[in-house]
């Protein structure tokens, strides 16, 4: 059973543009998300996070939404630039504040930033 | 500051053999967790290790097993295996503290071949 679910398998959009990457849950238990990039033959890179207490947390051109109602989370990236060309995946976790740092995650979203 | 290491990167055997991927963790990590990410999908969750112990574990049978050492290296050992268990295996160390876990680091990961 997928808890965290990315439906878009890929995204291509141009240099300059805003990349935005979607991601649903489905455990209200969950209260902490976390986006990883991972280039080919490199493990996950933590991009960026956010807990359930914010709505919105920002980091340079990545910023991460948070909509609890719907149990959504979005990552937008502005601008994208051709490095930003990785598999991104979405995780979550149901114990940032306690000992169970297990991370469900979803399938991933290729993007693709053209010139 | 030494980041999380993973040997061999690649390895093939053959159905019922046994194998045994090792992971060093990022420098000051307590906590190591183990993924598995079978081609396609995202990293799925296998266990954790803190204190030498086990800390969770996920919907793995016990053939999968793992270790953590006195300096927060790990290994994850798999028995009897089977074709589905190819696969990148990925290590991640984290800090545990009264607060809860940081961010998990990931290492390069150890694709796995089974024939």
């Amino acid at each position: 059973d997928q808890q965290v679910k990315q439906n878009s398998p890929s995204l291509s959009v141009q240099e300059g543009r805003i990349s935005i990457l979607n991601c649903d849950y489905t455990n209200s238990m969950f209260d902490y998300f976390l986006w990883y990039k991972k280039y080919p033959a490199e493990g996950p890179t933590f991009l960026i996070s956010i807990s359930s207490i914010k709505d919105k947390n920002e980091d340079g051109r990545f910023t991460v939404f948070l909509n609890k109602s719907a149990k959504h989370l979005s990552l937008h990236i502005v601008p994208s630039q051709p490095g930003d060309s990785a598999v991104y995946f979405c995780a979550a976790s149901e114990s940032r504040g306690s000992t169970l740092g297990r991370l469900y995650f979803g399938r991933g979203t290729q993007l693709t930033v053209w010139p | 500051e030494t980041g999380v290491t993973q040997s061999p990167t690649h390895l093939i055997k053959t159905r019922g053999q046994q194998v045994t991927l090792r992971c060093s963790s990022q420098s000051g990590h307590n906590t190591v967790s183990w993924y598995q990410q079978a081609l396609g999908q995202g990293p799925q969750f296998i266990f954790q290790y803190y204190r030498e112990e086990e800390n969770g574990r996920g919907n793995f049978p016990p053939r999968f097993s793992g270790l953590q050492f006195p300096n927060y290296s790990s290994e994850l050992n798999v028995n009897a295996l089977e074709l589905d268990d190819s696969a990148l295996y990925l290590c991640a160390s984290s800090f545990r503290g009264l607060a809860g876990d940081d961010e998990q680091f990931f290492g390069p990961g150890t694709r796995l071949t089974v024939l």
